[in-house]
């Protein structure tokens, strides 16, 4: 059972366009974490989300978490090829135990 | 903080074969994770500890899988009888198990290919 569904799974944009990802799911979670990850290396974290409705800006990046705190979303703003990578979801449902569970990702490619 | 290590970075094995990988954590974090990531997925968990006690396996996990974490500082993840299925990109994680639920910080990860 996948407990984080992402969509879409795979997105080619042009440079300067903005994007939308999104992470959800059934279960409540107590916080939920987005990380990037690039061919041959592991993910790195980009933000932790904690409180139900929570909006955090990191850059051009817009993280939000769902009132309920069962879903996510990763608003890029004027994509740049920089940004190109795998973008997950991950987090520890509260019924789950202490470990933290990953979305399968979104592929992103920003082409110049 | 030289952050998380991981040995080797790539190891190619014949089916059969038992390897071993090692995870040096970040030297303050008393929690360690393993994860396993195939193409087009994200990863899974596999183990964690804390300080030198495996706390937590997946069923992911089956018997020719073993992982360590003697002293509490550096781990190692041993695969015995290696199969085709388990190639995969091999990740090790840590935190303060304080802050376990403010994200992880990962190594590079072993490429384990199986021929």
């Amino acid at each position: 059972t996948q407990l984080l569904e992402q969509s879409p799974q795979f997105l080619s944009i042009q440079e300067g366009e903005n994007l939308t990802v999104y992470c959800n799911s059934s279960s409540v979670f107590s916080s939920l974490q987005w990380y990037r990850q690039e061919p041959g290396e592991g993910p790195v974290l980009l933000v932790t989300v904690v409180t139900g409705g929570e909006v955090k800006k990191l850059k051009r990046l817009t993280f939000q978490f769902g009132d309920a705190r069962k879903d996510s979303s990763l608003h890029i703003t004027a994509a740049q090829p920089g940004d190109t990578g795998l973008y997950l979801c991950a987090g520890a449902p509260h019924t789950g135990g202490f470990k933290t569970i990953f979305g399968a990702g979104t592929r992103l490619f920003v082409k110049a | 903080d030289t952050g998380v290590s991981q040995n080797p970075r790539h190891k190619i094995t014949k089916r059969g074969q038992n390897v071993t990988f090692r995870c040096d954590p970040i030297s303050e974090h008393n929690r360690l994770y393993w994860y396993r990531q195939t193409l087009g997925q994200g990863p899974e968990f596999l183990t964690y500890f804390q300080n030198e006690a495996q706390l937590e396996k997946s069923r992911l996990l089956s018997d020719r899988f073993s992982a360590e974490r003697p002293k509490g500082s550096f781990s190692t993840l041993e695969i015995q009888r290696t199969e085709q299925g388990d190639s995969a990109m091999y990740l090790c994680a840590s935190s303060r198990r304080d802050r376990s639920n403010y994200g992880y910080t990962f190594g590079s990860g072993t490429r384990l290919t199986v021929v």
